[in-house]
């Protein structure tokens, strides 16, 4: 059962525009979401976090919004450069549960063509 | 440089051949954890670490051991490694523990089990 979806494996966008990638999630114990880029041969890092007091994050290009109602969060990369081009994975997790463990979804990649 | 480093970055082994994955992170942190990715699931837990002497089961444990005797090393036993453990496996630490705290990832081991 996928708690955390991305439904979009692939996504293309061109240098300069808007990249929106999206996450779904069901369990509605999960209060804090992040957003984590991974390149080919390395982990994944930190990118952008927010939490379910807040609708909106914001970070130089990076924003994330968040609809709890629909249970739905949202990646924005305004603009997008070549060097967004990466695997960008949702994560949630529970701050009530006991492990701290972050569930993932699958994953999109992201390709920004000059 | 702050980092998490595991080794081996690749390791090919056989049916049966006990391994150890190790994990290292010079950072201080608390927080240690282990996750496996794996096409078409994204990252699941499979151990993590609380602190010293403290660890606990993940989402996926089974066929898998840690230890935590140290606080820098949080190292990934397979006693008898079996196909289905072939996967990219991921250290993980934080400074704290909490959900808040952000996770670093080490660059990835990827593990063939023949």
């Amino acid at each position: 059962d996928q708690q955390v979806k991305q439904n979009s494996p692939s996504l293309s966008v061109q240098e300069g525009r808007i990249s929106i990638l999206n996450c779904d999630y069901t369990n509605s114990m999960f209060d804090y979401f992040l957003w984590y880029k991974k390149y080919p041969a390395e982990g994944p890092t930190f990118l952008i976090s927010i939490s379910s007091i807040k609708d909106k994050n914001e970070d130089g290009r990076f924003t994330v919004f968040l609809n709890k109602s629909a249970k739905h969060l949202s990646l924005h990369i305004v603009p997008s450069q070549p060097g967004d081009s990466a695997v960008y994975f949702c994560a949630a997790s529970d701050s009530g549960g006991s492990n701290y463990k972050l569930t993932f979804g699958k994953g999109t990649l992201l390709t920004v063509n000059p | 440089e702050a980092q998490v480093t595991q080794n081996p970055r690749y390791l090919i082994t056989v049916t049966g051949k006990k391994l150890t994955v190790t994990c290292s992170q010079n950072m201080n942190h608390e927080y240690m954890s282990w996750y496996r990715q794996d096409p078409g699931l994204g990252l699941r837990q499979i151990y993590y670490s609380m602190n010293v002497e403290v660890t606990d089961k993940g989402d996926v444990p089974e066929g898998y051991k840690v230890s935590r005797k140290e606080k820098r090393n949080f190292p990934l036993i397979l006693e008898s490694p079996s196909p289905n453990q072939t996967s990219l496996y991921f250290c993980a630490s934080s400074l704290g523990v909490g959900v808040q705290e952000t996770q670093y990832f080490g660059p990835g081991t990827r593990l063939l089990v023949l």
